[in-house]
């Protein structure tokens, strides 16, 4: 079966600092795979989706970025932390055609 | 922005069904409708999803309406761990469709 796995559970980071939140997919191949944020009382924001490897599409404009290096591995970056970048980060998959969005347990930030 | 509207709060009693109701009456012929939860401080759970035929599983039956422009989500016997926000989201299964969060449902199953 298909498990998505999300690093670290929580982060507290320096404004000014750099950020590398990595997310893997096992028991799947070319899966599409996303990055949410969602802050304190508020829905869930798209940042970032990837159909394959090297491709990315950004929704928002920000001082974030992804990387898509592997089939199976997303990673969201920052090179300098804002308090604003504060939030609750999920990462998630998706098969071809119908089949749902699947999450994993996200990563708590904390910007200080 | 979200296709869907949905009430803001619900209640429900537990051990009786919640009916969440969900309007997107602009819903495409090639969309499909999908239910997913938040637990607090968790990532959203998948729940369902449909075309046009209703759907049950182990968790949820999904009802949705004849000219599909709205749906409804029935939890059979709410309990207290069924309390959450629940997102109804419509997508349509083509490259660069994303799924596209609302405010959701927030549902307090009370004892």
């Amino acid at each position: 079966s298909q498990t998505i796995h999300q690093w670290p559970a929580t982060l507290v980071q320096p404004v000014g600092s750099p950020l590398s939140l990595e997310c893997t997919v096992e028991g799947t191949s070319n899966p599409n795979l996303y990055w949410y944020r969602q802050a304190a009382g508020r829905g869930l924001q798209l940042l970032f989706y990837s159909v394959g490897i090297g491709q990315i599409s950004s929704e928002v404009p920000q001082n974030l970025s992804a990387s898509r290096p592997q089939d199976r591995q997303f990673i969201l970056s920052s090179k300098k932390l804002l308090l604003s970048d504060s939030g609750f980060y999920l990462c998630a998959w998706t098969g071809q055609v119908v089949s749902p969005l699947h999450f994993g347990n996200g990563t708590r930030l904390t910007v200080t | 922005d979200a296709k869907t509207t949905q009430p803001p709060s619900m209640d429900c009693a537990e051990g009786r069904a919640a009916n969440l109701p969900c309007n997107h009456s602009t819903i495409s012929g090639n969309e499909y409708v999908y239910w997913y939860r938040q637990i607090h401080s968790q990532g959203p759970q998948y729940i369902i999803h449909g075309l046009k035929n209703n759907e049950t599983n182990e968790m949820a039956s999904l009802i949705i309406t004849e000219d599909r422009k709205s749906s409804t989500l029935i939890l059979p016997h709410a309990t207290l761990r069924d309390t959450a926000v629940y997102y109804c989201i419509v997508r349509a299964p083509n490259y660069g469709q994303n799924f596209v969060f609302g405010p959701g449902t927030r549902l307090s199953v009370l004892p």
